[in-house]
């Protein structure tokens, strides 16, 4: 069955700074894997997709991930954070193995300091 | 275009009762999907329909949980009786199709919380 781990809960940077959000998945095949963010009282938000190809993925707001078949591994970065990317971020794997139903990480809250 | 809609936003129930959510996805997605998301967790999905038929509800506690989608387009999430672990944000998301390369965009979320 897949799963997939985000290590941390929370995570707290000052704006300007880089940041990079930790994902894990297990799954005997390459899975597809997704970032969303969920905004306080939002719905989820895609950030970007892994299918194949590329292993560097750009995605929307300046956020980018890279996919670590070596480490079974999908974390989310971004060079700059902003203010507004104060949110709560969550890994998705989807495979055929179920059904491509997505299953969720636990999510990690990132807090942004001025 | 417009997003996914859901109402209500915010509901308080007492245990026992039942409760009621409604869902409007994007016009033309053709598959609606509805998860649970209890507090300090991600979403788990509860139900997955594609137009009117049922493609996956093995995650539906179906002794109290009921959904329908008449018409393959708006749909409902029932509770009957609601328990108070049922406390939780209840997500609609719909995407063009199935498969895990379509996207699924998110309505808002309906906020239950049983007392």
């Amino acid at each position: 069955a897949q799963s997939v781990t985000q290590p941390d809960i929370h995570i707290t940077v000052s704006e300007g700074a880089s940041l990079e959000l930790r994902c894990n998945y297990s799954y005997g095949a390459t899975p597809y894997l997704f970032w969303y963010v969920q905004s306080p009282g939002q719905g989820l938000q895609l950030l970007l997709k892994y299918f194949s190809g590329d292993t560097l993925v750009q995605g929307i707001k300046g956020f980018e991930a890279e996919f670590k078949r070596s480490q079974s591994s999908f974390n989310l970065r971004k060079p700059s954070v902003h203010w507004s990317d104060a949110a709560e971020y969550f890994c998705a794997v989807a495979t055929s193995g179920g059904s491509y139903i997505p299953t969720f990480g636990r999510g990690t809250s990132l807090i942004v300091h001025p | 275009e417009a997003g996914v809609a859901q109402s209500p936003r915010y509901k308080i129930i007492e245990k026992r009762q039942s409760v009621a959510f409604w869902c409007n996805p994007i016009s033309g997605h053709a598959t609606l999907y509805w998860y649970q998301q209890i507090l300090g967790q991600g979403p788990k999905l509860l139900i997955q329909f594609q137009n009117n038929g049922v493609v996956d509800d093995s995650q539906l506690p179906k002794d109290r949980f009921s959904a329908e989608r008449l018409k393959g387009v708006d749909s409902t999430l029932k509770i009957q009786p609601a328990k108070l672990e049922d406390s939780a944000v209840y997500l609609c998301a719909s995407s063009m199709g199935t498969g895990g390369f379509n996207e699924q965009f998110f309505g808002p979320g309906t906020r239950l919380t049983v007392l």
